[in-house]
């Protein structure tokens, strides 16, 4: 399969807790971003990264949230202290210089 | 502020018809408007996608309208099938700002057999 892959697929964590995702995105794209999607609503950009660049970043993304992309490949978001307003899914997309982004099946996250 | 309007939000239609979706953008600087499928539990799937140099687009039984004067588009489904039944959103992306694509809050799609 050589889409966007995501891991974990589903994490359960305790409000305060510390949460890490990994993407991987399609070979050779070198652009990578995330996105967050709460139920019933389309997805929302949080940040972007053109290689190891970090380009772009919403103002969702609070000072609790962490994106790196250390070697231009893989990347993660780290979420520290969550809340449980941080409930939702997490969602990679990577593209080439072409404009059509291919989204991985997300990571759901949910805080309790 | 929502920049990308879509509607209806939920939406019947029966096996064979045609479904319509339409969307409609405040940003004149967009210049990319795509339209994914989403089934639940998965990410979202692209399904077509026009620029506004062009006023239609069509895909198999996809079909993108799109008006640049208006600032709407839509996405027509040909031949509805109970497999299309998903959400569906528009989006748009301005290759000059931001890099983000901005989303619509979603149709959800159910054909009936």
């Amino acid at each position: 399969d050589t889409g966007v892959s995501q891991d974990p697929r589903h994490k359960i964590t305790k409000r305060g807790q510390n949460v890490t995702f990994r993407c991987d995105p399609i070979s050779e794209h070198n652009r990578l971003y995330w996105y967050r999607q709460t139920l019933g609503q389309g997805p929302e950009f949080l940040t972007y990264f053109q290689n190891e660049a970090q380009l772009e970043k919403s103002r969702l993304l609070s000072d609790r949230f962490s994106a790196e992309r250390p070697k231009g490949s893989f990347s993660t978001l780290e979420i520290q202290r969550t809340e449980q307003g941080d409930s939702a899914m997490y969602l990679c997309a990577s593209r080439s210089g072409l404009r059509e982004q291919y989204f991985g099946p997300g990571t759901r996250l949910t805080v309790t | 502020q929502q920049q990308v309007k879509q509607s209806p939000q939920s939406l019947i239609v029966q096996k064979g018809g045609i479904s319509i979706i339409n969307c409609a953008y405040e940003n004149t600087a967009f210049d990319y408007f795509p339209w994914y499928q989403q089934f639940p539990g998965k990410g979202p799937a692209l399904l077509i996608a026009i620029r506004p140099d062009v006023s239609e687009k069509k895909e198999g039984r996809f079909t993108i309208s799109f008006n640049k004067s208006a600032k709407q588009f839509s996405l027509h489904i040909m031949d509805s099938q109970p497999g299309d039944s998903a959400t569906y959103f528009c989006a748009a992306h301005s290759g000059g700002g931001a890099d983000g694509l901005t989303f619509g809050k979603g149709t959800h799609l159910i054909i009936q057999p």
